[in-house]
């Protein structure tokens, strides 16, 4: 079945890196864009990145841009997300999202039809 | 940025009951909207994209409507299994930007 397992969260200490990964199965993973959004504790949900389905283009929320950077292997269908610098306010559970459709390119057009398939969550704490 | 916004941010309300949740945009983005459930420890599920059209496998009693700036989701006799949060989030541009969200409390 079409599933998404992120992995490599923890606890970390403000100002060192941490890499996330989501592995992707069941689906062509090189056809689709992909998302990383996270969750603070007791908050909403808050879109970090988004990969184009050849990783062409990438776009950055302003809180993570410089410091967070979206990759995909299209060979090992995983995602990656590389967090450096991270601070207190990065702490929050963090999802991959696949794009609804194939194809995005989001070279031009942004929009979107949302994100239809969702990994369980990695949980990242900054914390000294 | 767009910036969205949902009320109410909490209602209560009973099994059979038809609820409404409305999210505003800063600025129109057409039909570009897409509304999630989530269910506590539980990530997010795609109910409507394109402000009105159903993700496939959502019941139906679930729908949206909406264009420019004003959007609603509508769960027509709400179930058991329907008390979570539902965020709105705009599809038109990047950063792509979510609603605060609303919780549908048992009554």
């Amino acid at each position: 079945q079409v599933q998404l397992v992120e992995s490599g969260g923890g606890v970390v200490q403000p100002g060192r890196s941490l890499r996330l990964s989501c592995a992707a199965s069941g689906f062509s993973f090189s056809n689709y864009a992909m998302y990383w959004v996270r969750q603070a504790p007791g908050k909403g949900l808050e879109w970090v990145a988004i990969i184009s389905y050849d990783g062409s283009n990438k776009y950055y929320a302003d809180s993570v841009k410089g410091r967070f950077t979206i990759s995909r292997d299209n060979s090992k269908n995983t995602l990656y997300l590389q967090m450096n610098s991270l601070r207190a306010e990065d702490t929050a559970v963090y999802y991959c999202a696949r794009d609804r459709l194939p194809y995005g390119d989001y070279g031009g057009t942004h929009e979107n039809y949302g994100m239809d398939v969702w990994g369980q969550g990695t949980t990242v704490t900054v914390s000294s | 940025d767009i910036q969205m916004t949902q009320s109410p941010s909490s209602v209560s309300a009973s099994v059979g009951d038809r609820v409404t949740i409305t999210c505003r945009a800063s600025q129109g983005i057409s039909s570009w909207l897409a509304w999630y459930q989530q269910k506590p420890g539980k990530a997010p599920n795609l109910l409507i994209y394109a402000a009105s059209s159903l993700q496939s496998g959502v019941p139906s009693r679930f729908s949206g409507s909406g264009s420019g700036t004003d959007f609603t989701l509508t769960i027509s006799s709400l179930q058991p299994e329907d008390f979570a949060t539902y965020y709105c989030q705009q599809a038109n541009s990047f950063p792509l930007t979510f609603g605060g969200g609303t919780k549908v409390e048992i009554k």
